[in-house]
């Protein structure tokens, strides 16, 4: 049974750097796409970004060139780092798994909620 | 204002049907067979309920199903539980630069 656990630091000051890594357990890592989705309060899911495992990524164009996902293949790890954070990107980040040809997220973490305050 | 437009609150009394849409563009639903469902309960890891339109995981409940016209998905819930109460996500392929939208999200209530 697939597991992901992610980790990080869940309490940020405006203009800090946003740093999650997500560990992927019990499964194969190299035929899905890997992504990061987050919730921020009273609003709906949205995608952050994904990386498969040679390194190729696509970002959410409203946060390109804030974020950056790359992986560990040794580790079977894959990691979010967003700069500049401000209030707006207070959230639950989720990562999951995605499903390589129909882009469905089929495994999920329980999530971590990141707070931005000064 | 997410790419996908879902209602903010569908409601349903136990075991009816419930019926909710998810309207998207021609750069989205209306061009890929590639929407998924999702149900989210607080706190908890949201849970793939459909893929590829309507297709159920392993796992997933024959009360939940779904369909596509055009631009717009559904999923339907039938015979409503008290455990069905949650927030369901519709999400859809977009293309290879922009990759997968999500919906707004729905909060169903079972009354």
């Amino acid at each position: 049974q697939v597991r992901l656990q992610q980790w990080g630091t869940g309490l940020l000051k405006p203009s800090e750097t946003l740093s999650l890594t997500c560990a992927v357990y019990g499964g194969s890592f190299s035929d899905f796409f890997w992504s990061w989705i987050r919730q921020s309060p009273g609003k709906g899911l949205e995608y952050i970004g994904r990386i498969n495992r040679f390194g190729s990524t696509n970002y959410n164009p409203s946060l390109k060139g804030r974020v950056t996902i790359s992986v560990d293949r040794s580790k079977e790890q894959f990691s979010l780092k967003l700069t500049s954070v401000s209030a707006a990107d207070r959230a639950v980040y989720y990562c999951a798994r995605v499903h390589y040809a129909y882009y469905y997220m089929d495994v999920w973490d329980k999530g971590t909620t990141v707070a931005v305050s000064s | 204002q997410s790419a996908l437009t879902q209602p903010a609150s569908v409601s349903g009394s136990p075991g009816q049907s419930i019926t909710i849409s998810c309207t998207g563009t021609n750069s989205d639903i209306g061009t890929y067979n590639v929407v998924s469902w999702y149900q989210h309960h607080p706190g908890e890891a949201p849970k793939l309920l459909i893929y590829e339109v309507n297709e159920r995981p392993s796992g997933v409940s024959k009360r939940f199903s779904g369909s596509k016209s055009g631009n717009t998905a559904s999923l339907t819930i039938s015979g409503l539980q008290a455990e069905d109460e949650a927030e369901y996500y519709c999400c859809s392929y977009a293309g290879r630069d922009t990759f997968v939208v999500f919906g707004g999200g729905t909060k169903v209530t079972v009354l």
